[in-house]
């Protein structure tokens, strides 16, 4: 596609219930990212997708959370029994290749838990 | 553990003014440098980076940024502020063997006419 996209791109819940953010990255992206933006926070790195493999999940916030790339497109982040504090903007991105190439950020996921 | 300060949460400068916001990384080899910029109700753009060689770097908009080894710095620059330019700037540092990226928590730029 033209560039990243993310669905939903708002998203309103209860606590406890569990929520699937999607993200198409561009075309021939193999590099694949989540951030979570959270007010005054800045943008917290998650996790990094080369091809299907995530090399390190240590950046997700708690077992809640998981991420899941297939043909090596395609990326879907979880988070289970969610908390209030899992309120934040999700932010995808993607990039060619390795982790220094320039980053296309997609409009993000906007996430409520009431 | 590698880290990135932005120590400006706000600045403000007039139109027309010089520009420059800070950022100072913690790690242990020289990172990966970015800096974007996130524009009200855009997405986040790249306007430069740095890997290695000269450490003077051009971005778009008329933006530089100058890597200093041994201040840990990689200060933005901009001679003449336009009114477009008032947006969410953040920093950030690629770590290769870590596979990790990561952000500042962002200087919000204001322009005034």
């Amino acid at each position: 596609g033209a560039g990243v996209s993310q669905s939903p791109s708002n998203k309103v819940t209860e606590k406890g219930k569990d929520v699937e953010l999607r993200c198409d990255p561009i075309s021939g992206h193999t590099a694949l990212y989540w951030y979570r933006q959270s007010l005054g926070q800045g943008l917290e790195f998650l996790i990094y997708f080369q091809g299907n493999s995530a090399p390190d999940k240590s950046g997700l916030p708690s077992d809640r959370f998981s991420a899941e790339r297939t043909g090596g497109s395609v990326s879907t982040l979880t988070i289970q029994r969610t908390q209030q504090e899992d309120s934040a903007v999700y932010l995808c991105a993607s990039s060619l290749s390795r982790i220094y190439n320039e980053q296309f950020f997609g409009p993000g996921t906007r996430l409520t838990v009431l | 553990a590698q880290s990135v300060t932005q120590p400006d949460i706000h600045i403000t400068v007039s139109e027309g003014a010089s520009l420059e916001l800070r950022c100072n990384y913690s790690y242990g080899a020289t990172p990966y440098l970015f800096w974007y910029v996130q524009s009200p109700g855009q997405g986040l753009q790249l306007l430069l980076k740095y890997f290695s060689g000269d450490t003077l770097v051009q971005g778009i908009k008329g933006f530089e940024a100058e890597f200093k080894r041994s201040q840990s710095s990689f200060n933005l620059r901009k001679p003449s502020v336009h009114w477009s330019d008032a947006a969410e700037y953040f920093c950030a540092v690629g770590v290769i063997t870590g596979n990790q990226f990561y952000f500042g928590t962002g200087t919000s730029l204001t322009v005034i006419p």
